[in-house]
């Protein structure tokens, strides 16, 4: 079946610095990919839509200057934690939408831990 | 705009009896899909079932099967003869036939005990 690969698994960064996390559909094009955050216990929340080729939809409340999403082809998007702070701690996870599929299909990644120390 | 809403933290059942999870929702979309999620500690997302609205029949998937109520907007997961393997944090969700966003419920953790 299709799978999303999500690198790295889990990074720890100082203060200040930025953490690039990709997400890739293997074997399927993903014309669009969510991006969620999930703290310890509670839900995902959806931060983001990364629509292949056009600029990323944000939800309330998120920094687009802060997490920058770029979705540059139709099986990779990236997130970008700029400046990261110790608050930026947590479990972001993507899914991709695969559009060739004769029912209505999402996959996810296996998700990346960030700790900002 | 769509909310999913999941009133149970917590479940525990019996293993190989049977549990069934909450879920309510409402959507301004005419046409949608509805998905139950099961993350295991390891966090990693598994669909576990998933409905498309404009199908009335209830779907099942091995030993999970739904019970879709349109009309009341209510979504509930049935887990027929439950296994160690089951417990996990369960995740009722969304999706408007858009595609414009995945929404997510509080979710449920099941606990099943031997």
């Amino acid at each position: 079946g299709a799978v999303v690969s999500q690198h790295p698994s889990w990074v720890i960064c100082k203060s200040g610095t930025s953490v690039k996390i990709e997400c890739r559909s293997l074997d399927f094009q993903a014309t669009t990919m969510f991006w969620y955050r999930q703290f310890p216990k509670q839900s995902l929340m959806l931060m983001a839509t990364s629509n292949e080729g056009s600029k990323a939809t944000y939800e309330q409340g998120v920094e687009k200057d802060k997490f920058l999403i770029n979705h540059a082809s139709l099986t990779l998007s990236t997130l970008t934690v700029t400046s990261a702070h110790p608050e930026d701690s947590s479990f972001y996870i993507c899914s991709a939408r695969d559009w060739g599929a004769t029912n209505e299909k999402l996959f996810f990644g296996s998700g990346t831990q960030l700790s900002v120390l | 705009a769509q909310t999913v809403t999941q009133s149970q933290p917590e479940m525990s059942v019996q293993e190989a009896e049977t549990v069934t999870l909450s879920c309510t929702y409402d959507t301004s979309e005419s046409d949608y899909y509805l998905f139950w999620y099961k993350q295991p500690p390891s966090r990693q997302m598994i669909l576990v079932i998933r409905q498309e609205a404009y199908k009335q029949q209830n779907a099942t998937e091995n030993r999970f099967s739904v019970n879709f109520q349109k009309a009341a907007k209510s979504f509930s997961l049935k887990i027929s003869d439950s296994q160690l393997g089951d417990a996990a944090m369960y995740f009722c969700a969304s999706l408007g036939a858009s595609g414009s966003r995945l929404t997510f419920g509080e979710g449920t953790q099941l606990t099943v005990n031997p």
